[in-house]
């Protein structure tokens, strides 16, 4: 079955910084990769996602990369603010219908 | 409209209890998944469901765990005769019908914290 590896496991950087987590999975045939943001007490929130088809993908602060051939994928927030501190999580899947296997999530501090 | 929904929040039962967890997903969604996070660790998958069909029960131990998603009210994530290994937080999340091909997103409730004594 899939595998997903997440770095690090934990990351702090200073506001304004940018933060990198990375991930690798192990099935060729996945072909969604959603990144998940969990706040202490509250259940994941889906903050950005990525198809197989697309090697890149922006929202605002926050971007997501993908190499196929390398099967990882990457999260980017730049211009960090404290309340991007949390618990992130990325995940992939086979195909529709298909459970999400997770990574073992990293923990973001930005201090300011 | 309303999210996922799980409750109780926090659930305690001593060893040998049964424990049930409720689910409701958001409204019209007929997908849904249960996971379990441990402290450091990442969201298990344990068990999906569809309306009255367990779909994908790979992650879920064959003993004591059982989960169902009736026609009719919420998903049940039910765990017979807990042990203290049992403690964690389960998280449901929902997603609407797949369209064909694409996996949709999950939307997942605020958990339940489990506490075996």
């Amino acid at each position: 079955g899939e595998n997903v590896e997440q770095h690090p496991s934990t990351l702090s950087v200073q506001e304004g910084d940018s933060a990198v987590i990375k991930c690798t999975y192990s099935d060729s045939a996945s072909n969604y990769f959603p990144w998940y943001k969990q706040e202490l007490g509250k259940g994941p929130q889906l903050i950005i996602d990525i198809r197989s088809n697309v090697g890149e993908k922006k929202d605002q602060r926050i971007a997501v990369t993908l190499n196929k051939t390398a099967k990882h994928f990457s999260l980017h927030i730049t211009e960090t603010q404290p309340e991007d501190s949390a618990v992130y999580f990325c995940a992939a899947s086979i195909q529709a219908g298909t459970a999400l296997i997770f990574g073992k999530g990293t923990t973001l501090s930005v201090s300011s | 409209n309303a999210g996922v929904m799980q409750n109780p929040r926090h659930l305690v039962r001593r060893r040998g209890q049964e424990a049930r967890l409720r689910c409701s997903p958001v409204k019209g969604h007929s997908h849904v998944y249960w996971y379990r996070q441990l402290p450091e660790e990442g969201l298990k998958f344990m068990v999906y469901l569809q309306k009255e069909n367990i779909i994908d029960e790979s992650g879920m131990p064959k003993e004591r765990f059982s989960a169902e998603f009736p026609k009719e009210g919420p998903s049940i994530l039910r765990i017979q005769q807990v042990v203290r290994g049992d403690s964690a937080a389960y998280f449901c999340a929902s997603s609407p019908l797949a369209r064909a091909g694409l996996n949709e997103k999950l939307f997942f409730g605020s958990g339940t914290q489990l506490s075996v004594l």
